[in-house]
């Protein structure tokens, strides 16, 4: 989806916090924003989602902006495990439809 | 709980055949179903969503004459991509959704099934 962008790609130091941006800026009010992560060949698994509020759960966290026109993923320790491609993905509400962005690689490095 | 198996996972058609690539969701019954494209290194388009019973409901931009919908039963939805040819290569992939027996709501993406057209 060209209206949420993400960088082409990130590296990461072992053991170190990763911070994956995405720009939504034009998302509605009520669009719900997941995180999926892709390896090579694989389909999308599933990090982390959240409307307004930031989210924890025990792969990542999930910082929403205010205005709800960004979000950040948070990996707090990034291990070699987590080398993929991680995609923010807006969905309007109890569609399930997913509406991909543009997809960040993440290279973490030993 | 909540698999969603892709059959074939890689297949190789030469042009002018057709391919069909199974989805189904294997411990719970999934009420919708979707079809993803992905070229490399690019992200996923949504092609198509599926409904138990009903037509399928394509994205602008996909022909429903080339790429064959059938959701005929509740584990089960195929996409069947007609008189392929090489610009059709690419890695399809199918997330279904539906309701555990839990009563927990679930979406889960299947492995994707790379096509290869001669």
């Amino acid at each position: 989806d060209a209206k949420t962008t993400q960088p082409n790609s990130m590296e990461s130091n072992e053991e170190e916090p990763v911070h994956l941006p995405c720009n939504h800026s034009t998302i509605s009010g009520t669009d719900y924003i997941h995180w999926y992560r892709q390896l090579p060949s694989q389909g999308p698994e599933y990090v982390i989602h959240g409307l307004t509020s930031n989210v924890n759960n025990r792969m990542a966290s999930l910082a929403i902006a205010e205005d709800r026109k960004s979000s950040t993923l948070i990996l707090h320790r990034a291990t070699l495990r987590d080398a993929a491609v991680y995609y923010c993905i807006r969905e309007p509400p109890g569609t399930y439809k997913y509406i991909f962005g543009t997809g960040t690689r993440l290279k973490v490095l030993a | 709980g909540a698999v969603v198996s892709q059959h074939p996972s890689w297949v190789i058609c030469k042009s002018g055949t057709s391919v069909k690539i199974e989805c189904r969701s294997l411990d719970f019954q999934a009420t919708t179903m979707f079809w993803y494209r992905q070229f490399p290194k690019q992200s996923l388009m949504l092609m198509a969503t599926s409904n138990e019973g009903s037509k399928a409901t394509y994205e602008q931009g996909v022909e429903k004459d080339k790429f064959l919908i059938n959701h005929a039963s509740l584990t089960l939805s195929t996409l069947t991509v007609t008189s392929a040819h090489p610009e059709d290569s690419s890695f399809y992939i199918c997330s279904a959704t539906g309701r555990l027996t839990s009563g927990a709501n679930v979406l889960t993406f299947g492995a994707g099934s790379r096509l290869t057209v001669l």
